[in-house]
């Protein structure tokens, strides 16, 4: 297994425009997680999926923000209308179930930079 | 809430050992972990504490203790490529995800 991966790793795109990444975890992995990272800053949680399931989502994800994961495998997080603010590292990380939270295996991260 | 607290910065020389102290608050605690992450790239897990006292993984070791909401990750034996961020991190009051530190910036000096 070649570990987490994400596309695409750079997407700079205008202000107002809809953006999607794409995420693949490990495929044994039942859980799948995203968080945002900004500069200086930890890793912040948006979302996580069990299997095909979402089942928290961060309050600061507003309704622009949405995410999927279809067949429990591969999962894609959608920015519509994008703001400046959204600019920012988007890493998705996959772990299993339990105690396997606290041990997740992050992607390299799409860096999305909104002009 | 949930909040924790690491040093922004720490400096240190190659060979020598460095400690990186992080303290926690929430309202239900189940574990401590590390990741490390290097300047562009993604957070690596090292080590997690669920139980007090210390976890020795080769030149790395973290230590908890539940009492006084702290934890610790012990770097000895420092090399140049242990220049990176560290962060410290608890799970979530539902569970389903972790709560990141600030983060830690350790710089090794030859």
């Amino acid at each position: 297994d070649t570990g987490v991966s994400q596309n695409p790793r750079h997407k700079i795109t205008k202000r107002g425009q809809n953006v999607t990444f794409r995420c693949d975890p490990i495929s044994e992995h039942n859980r799948l997680y995203w968080y945002r990272q900004t500069l200086g800053q930890g890793p912040e949680f948006l979302t996580y999926f069990q299997n095909e399931a979402q089942l928290e989502k961060s309050r600061l994800l507003s309704d622009r923000f949405s995410a999927e994961r279809p067949k429990g495998s591969f999962s894609t997080l959608e920015i519509q209308r994008t703001e400046q603010g959204d600019s920012a590292m988007y890493l998705c990380a996959s772990s299993l179930a339990g105690t396997g939270v606290y041990e997740q295996y992050f992607g390299p991260g799409t860096r999305l930079t909104v002009t | 809430g949930q909040s924790l607290e690491q040093p922004s910065e720490v400096t240190a020389v190659e060979g020598a050992i460095v400690q990186i102290n992080c303290t926690y608050q929430t309202s239900g605690f189940y574990g401590l972990s590390w990741y490390q992450q290097h300047d562009g790239g993604a957070p690596t897990f090292l080590s997690y504490n669920a139980l007090d006292g210390l976890e020795e993984t080769g030149r790395f070791s973290s230590f908890l203790s539940r009492s006084d909401s702290y934890g610790y990750l012990l770097l000895q034996e420092l090399q140049m490529k242990d220049s990176a961020s560290y962060f410290c991190a608890v799970r979530g009051n539902q569970g389903g995800k972790l709560i990141f530190g600030q983060g830690t910036e350790l710089s090794v000096k030859p």
